[in-house]
């Protein structure tokens, strides 16, 4: 079955650790994404990437990275400057979001199942 | 700046009564989409909006677009404790303009009580 793997589902960070999320898709999409979301909060934006070797920060990427070397893969690193990193982080795919196909453009983001990370 | 406003944020319900959740936005959009979350669980596409009017149904939940006044609902019949998640409403940029990001407004978490 296709979908979105992301691990760990729970992660611990000691102070001034950097650490890693994993996100994983084999839905053969083009565009994926990185969320935050804070309790009794909506999503906010902190990374994405249409194509490989290409991504672009988002509203609040501030003390994380990333990379895109692979289609399918787009780890997302929460380092020692993010100084709240408490919260769950969503990965999303989606299908090329600019394509000139207007049908591929409108598809809902596919969502995997989070990774809660919390300071020691 | 787009950005997307639910209301309300929090809804207790009794079972078998209607309700409706109210999703505006600031700037013109032609992509509304409509996300299911449980509790410590992923988002779950529900319903996608794309045109002045559409109107969605799916079980218990009707969705529905007005562009003119930046206006989606997410209307419940007779709610059943199955539905108790938190609905969040998403609004994406205008075809040939933005990258496909999305707003995601707060989320109303709903509570269906017997």
């Amino acid at each position: 079955d296709g979908g979105i793997t992301q691990s760990p589902k729970y992660l611990f960070r000691k102070e001034g650790q950097n650490v890693t999320l994993s996100c994983e898709q084999n839905l053969n999409h083009d565009a994926m994404y990185w969320y935050r979301q804070d309790p009794g909060q909506g999503l906010r934006l902190i990374y994405y990437s249409q194509i490989v070797n290409d991504f672009q920060k988002g509203d609040i990427a501030e003390g994380y990275s990333v990379s895109r070397e692979k289609k399918e893969s787009f780890p997302l690193t929460v380092t020692s400057a993010q100084k709240n990193p408490t919260a769950f982080y969503l990965c999303a795919s989606s299908r090329r979001p600019t394509g000139s196909d207007r049908k591929v453009y409108n598809q809902p983001q596919h969502f995997g199942d989070g990774t809660r990370l919390s300071i020691l | 700046e787009l950005k997307v406003e639910q209301n309300p944020l929090f809804l207790s319900m009794q079972e078998g009564k209607n309700y409706t959740i109210y999703c505006n936005y600031s700037t013109t959009s032609d992509r509304l989409y409509w996300y299911r979350q449980d509790p410590g669980k992923s988002l779950e596409s529900l319903f996608v909006l794309l045109s002045n009017g559409a109107v969605k149904q799916e079980g218990r939940l009707m969705a529905s677009l007005d562009t003119k006044a930046r206006l989606s609902t997410l209307h419940i019949t007779a709610a059943v404790h199955d539905l108790s998640a938190t609905y969040f409403c998403a609004v994406g940029g205008n075809y040939g303009g933005s990258q496909g990001n999305l707003i995601f407004g707060k989320g109303t978490k709903l509570s269906v009580k017997p």
